[in-house]
């Protein structure tokens, strides 16, 4: 079955530490990844994205993600967490090629609290 | 920001009532998307369009049906709204990215519908 785990449902660093959140995704083609972030009230917002070529991938706001094949995982990473990255964090597979419809799938999420 | 809007932003409503959202996009893109984000599942496809006239069910599409008639509205009802429907809506569009499947998916800013 074709599915996104999120294992943190929530995370609290302290600002200014590094931030790991996790993803692994089970998925029976070759897969399109995503990372969304969503603030309280709001709408998701692309963060970064995976279809091929370099498997560290850097988006906005100073996030990065890495693609490992072998693990079936997609990590969102950032070095220095800042307090307006509290949030909620979506990962998400798609297929990269064939008739799917761009269709998404979801984890669960992960909340990102920031302590000062 | 895609020019993506919602409507309305919140409603709420009885049991049994029949209910409309509106997903309006101004980027003319081929595909549009409805999911519904509840706590601990993420966002779930309810629906999606793949043009004026074609749609598709997603992953919990019962008790809904869309309509899209026009490649900018993409219509969402409830026909006799319950208790287990009161969630967050959000309407997402994506456009067709030659040689993939697609490009990624931009999220209107969501309706909250509550019913009592």
């Amino acid at each position: 079955a074709q599915s996104v785990t999120q294992p943190d449902i929530h995370i609290t660093v302290s600002e200014g530490a590094s931030l790991e959140l996790r993803c692994n995704y089970s998925y029976g083609a070759t897969p399109y990844l995503f990372w969304y972030v969503q603030s309280p009230g709001q709408g998701l917002q692309l963060l970064l994205k995976y279809f091929s070529g370099d498997t560290l991938v850097q988006g906005i706001k100073g996030f990065e993600a890495e693609f490992k094949r072998s693990q079936s995982s997609f990590n969102l990473r950032k070095p220095s967490v800042h307090w307006s990255d509290a949030a909620e964090y979506f990962c998400a597979v798609g297929a990269a090629y064939g008739n799917q419809g761009g269709k998404l799938i979801f984890g669960q999420g992960t909340e990102l609290s920031v302590k000062p | 920001d895609a020019g993506i809007t919602q409507s309305p932003r919140h409603k709420v409503t009885e049991t049994g009532t029949p209910v409309t959202l509106r997903c309006h996009q101004t980027e003319n893109h081929r595909y549009m998307y409805w999911y519904r984000q509840d706590p601990g599942h993420g966002l779930r496809l309810i629906h999606y369009s793949y043009g004026v006239k074609d749609t598709d069910k997603g992953e919990v599409s019962d008790g809904y049906s869309v309509s899209r008639s026009k490649t900018e509205d993409f219509l969402l009802t409830l026909e006799s709204a319950t208790s287990s429907q009161t969630s967050v809506y959000f309407c997402a569009i994506s456009e067709e990215f030659p040689g993939t499947t697609h490009n990624e998916q931009f999220f209107g800013p969501g309706t909250r519908l509550t019913v009592l």
